[in-house]
């Protein structure tokens, strides 16, 4: 059984599109991320929810935001897709209080925009 | 501030040969620290960790020692493979919100 699961894995689009990417977890932690990674691999965190509660929101645009159905599932919606928005997606998730034990993280999503 | 140094990559190596990966921190109070590792084309999964000073973390012939006196977390093995190739991250929690992470060091190991 996957632990931290992402769709879709690649998403292609045009500039100006609305796309969303969708996270799932099964290991009933209580908080989840949201990290943008660059073509040089750098990670950064964007978001970070606890039991369905946002924690973290670094400086992303507002055209990025994440939704929080129930504790197990967050969800990334990106309006007005730009070409620097192109990037890895990830999403993690971990046990406890944000950013207090060992993450676990889904396998990506490649996001191009044309 | 917190912060994590990592040593710039790519590193390059020959299969058995000996891997220092080098990691240097700043953090108020007493991190727990990481090595994450992400394979080509997958997510990063945890490596090993320590949670206190002189603490060895160890996994599949990877091992790092927490040293406080110099706040390093430095990852070494012994005889590396074709199939450790792969991007390394040194982290740290301490009791803010945030995982620290380094900005990750590239290694490919030749046959």
């Amino acid at each position: 059984d996957t632990a931290v699961s992402q769709t879709p894995k690649y998403l292609v689009t045009q500039m100006g599109n609305d796309k969303s990417i969708k996270c799932e977890q099964n290991l009933g932690h209580d908080t989840m991320y949201w990290y943008k990674q660059d073509s040089k691999k750098f990670l950064k965190i964007m978001f970070s929810y606890n039991n369905k509660e946002l924690i973290i929101n670094e400086t992303v645009p507002n055209r990025f935001s994440p939704k929080s159905p129930d504790k197990a599932h967050l969800n990334l919606h990106i309006n007005s897709l730009e070409l620097g928005d192109s990037a890895v997606y990830f999403c993690a998730s971990s046990q406890g209080r944000p950013g207090g034990d060992t993450q676990y993280f889904g396998p990506g999503t490649r996001l191009t925009v044309l | 501030g917190n912060s994590v140094t990592q040593m710039e990559g790519p590193v390059t190596l020959s299969e058995e040969a000996f891997l220092t990966i080098n990691c240097t921190y700043t953090a108020t109070g007493y991190p727990s620290l990481f090595w994450y590792v992400q394979y080509p084309g997958e997510g990063l999964q945890l490596l090993l960790k320590a949670t206190k000073a002189d603490d060895k973390g160890s996994n599949k012939g990877f091992e790092a020692t927490y040293r406080k006196e110099t706040t390093s977390f430095h990852l070494e093995k012994g005889s590396v493979q074709v199939s450790d190739s792969a991007v390394y991250f040194c982290a740290l929690i301490t009791g803010g919100f945030k995982t620290i992470f380094g900005a990750g060091t590239r290694l490919f190991v030749k046959a």
